[in-house]
């Protein structure tokens, strides 16, 4: 059974810096890894999709990078602004069978101006 | 525009009662799948979907039923038998075809309340 954590469960930092965000899983068979966005009662909005046979994906502020053998993926928000502050999840898609989807726990995070 | 509607987006649901909710996608998408998030958790499996006429139990499916008579549609009954339905539930749809590069698409989510 893939499971899926993410590290820390919340962070807070000061507008302009840099941060990176953890995700790691327990099985290597994945299809692809996906990093979500979610606000306050919100749906789940998709920033970066990874897929099995790549390592990193970039867009604007944002880059993830996904080590299969390791089981682990980051991603980076650089110079974090305060609409930034969300929770962020990160989903595997698993290859066997019906290619289950696994989310994380989540990340809080809050970009205090 | 393509997406997913879920519906409704407030539910009151009385003791003993079984009630339903909607989730429609017009993004031609073969995959469905409804999750359930309990505040500050992470998302949990209930039921998933890759074809018409056929579905597979996630992580908590007791207590929960659903149809795929459609492939547009995935409703999901929250019953009697399950004891803690108060969350918020979501709806979500990938394509099939290139599966590694598919995105999750998400509906906005329905807030569930036991009254």
């Amino acid at each position: 059974k893939q499971e899926v954590t993410q590290i820390p469960a919340a962070l807070s930092v000061p507008e302009g810096e840099n941060l990176v965000l953890n995700c790691s899983f327990t099985d290597s068979a994945i299809y692809n890894l996906q990093w979500f966005r979610q606000d306050p009662g919100k749906g789940l909005t998709s920033l970066l999709l990874i897929q099995s046979s790549q390592r990193e994906q970039t867009s604007g502020r944002l880059n993830a990078s996904l080590d299969k053998s390791s089981g682990r993926s980051t991603l980076y928000i650089a110079a974090s602004q305060p609409g930034d502050s969300a929770t962020y999840l990160c989903a595997i898609r698993g290859s066997g069978g019906y290619q289950k989807v696994t989310f994380g726990t989540g990340t809080k995070l809050q970009v205090i101006p | 525009d393509g997406g997913i509607t879920q519906s409704p987006k407030y539910l009151f649901r009385k003791e003993g009662q079984n009630v339903t909710l909607s989730c429609e996608q017009n993004l031609n998408h073969d995959a469905m799948y409804w999750y359930r998030q309990d505040p500050g958790q992470g998302l949990r499996l209930i039921y998933y979907s890759q074809i018409v006429n056929d579905f597979q139990k996630g992580d908590i499916a007791e207590g929960y039923s659903v149809s795929r008579e459609k492939k547009e549609s995935f409703p999901l009954t929250v019953t009697s038998a399950q004891k803690n339905p108060t969350a918020f539930y979501l709806c979500a749809s990938i394509a099939a075809g290139d599966l590694s590069g598919n995105t999750i698409y998400f509906g906005e989510g329905s807030w569930l309340t036991v009254v």
